[in-house]
C-alpha cells in the first residue's frame, strides 16, 4: 500500500512565524503535490513537483514556497504565516504514467493566530 | 482556466435512500475524471473514468462519464451511515504530471 505521511496533524502558529509542513511518501513516486482545503472551495493546488529540485506553481502559490531535496520528501514553507493561511493542508503523490490517481496524506490542520 | 463544479454542495438523506452526486468540468486537454471519498482523514480513491458511457461499479457505488456534455455522476444506492463523507470530484488534464482540478465537494450526511 502506498503511504503518504505528514509531519503534524494539528499545528498552531503565530502570525509572522516561518512554518514548515513536511510530507513523505514511500512509493518512489516522481510527482508530489501540496493542496489547501477550505470549506466551499474544495482542494486548491499550491505547488507541485515532478522531480527532485523541480517545482511548479499551482493555482494559489502566493505566500508559499516549497522544497524537494529528496525524492520521497516534499516540504511546504510559509515564509511569514498570516491568518488567511489557516486551513487544512493536504499532500499527495503519484507516479509518472497513464493513471492520474493521486494518493493523499492525512492532512495538517494549521491555525495561524 | 480549468474548472470543476459539483452539485449539490450538501445532501441529507436517510439510510436506504439512493443519491446522485453531480460533477461538471471544463478542463484543457482532459484526460480523466476521478472521484474520491473523504471522511475525517485523507481522501480515498473511488473511481477513475476516461471513456464516455462506461459505468464503473464498486458495490453500491457506481459512476459514469459523459465527455460530450462534460459531466459525471456518482450514484450510491441503499445508503448507509458509513457513506457519510465529503465526495470530491477531480478532473485531470494537461501534462503528464497529473495535475488535478477539484470541485468544491459534496457533503453527504446519511441519518439512521
Amino acid at each position: 500500500d502506498v503511504k503518504v505521511t505528514q509531519s503534524s496533524r494539528y499545528l498552531v502558529k503565530r502570525t509572522g512565524e516561518k512554518v514548515f509542513l513536511e510530507c513523505v511518501q514511500d512509493m518512489d513516486h516522481e510527482n508530489m503535490f501540496w493542496y489547501r482545503q477550505d470549506p466551499g472551495l474544495g482542494l486548491r493546488l499550491i505547488y507541485f513537483s515532478y522531480d527532485v529540485k523541480m517545482k511548479e506553481k499551482g493555482d494559489i502559490p502566493e505566500g508559499y514556497s516549497v522544497s524537494r531535496e529528496k525524492k520521497e520528501r516534499f516540504s511546504l514553507i510559509l515564509e511569514s504565516a498570516s491568518t488567511n493561511q489557516t486551513s487544512m493542508y493536504l499532500c499527495a503523490s503519484r507516479p509518472t504514467g497513464a493513471r492520474n490517481e493521486q494518493y493523499f496524506g492525512p492532512g495538517t490542520r494549521l491555525t495561524v493566530t | 482556466e480549468d474548472k470543476v463544479v459539483q452539485s449539490p454542495l450538501s445532501l441529507v438523506v436517510h439510510e436506504g435512500d439512493t443519491v446522485t452526486l453531480n460533477c461538471s468540468y471544463e478542463v484543457t486537454n482532459f484526460r480523466s475524471l476521478l472521484w474520491y471519498k473523504q471522511e475525517k482523514k485523507a481522501p480515498t480513491f473511488l473511481f477513475m473514468l476516461t471513456s464516455s458511457g462506461i459505468e464503473k461499479k464498486s458495490g453500491r457505488l457506481s459512476s459514469i462519464l459523459d465527455k460530450k456534455e462534460l459531466f459525471s455522476i456518482l450514484n450510491i444506492t441503499a445508503t448507509q451511515t458509513g457513506d457519510s463523507a465529503v465526495y470530491l470530484c477531480a478532473a485531470a488534464g494537461g501534462t503528464s504530471y497529473g495535475k488535478l482540478t477539484f470541485g468544491q465537494g459534496t457533503i453527504l450526511t446519511v441519518h439512521p
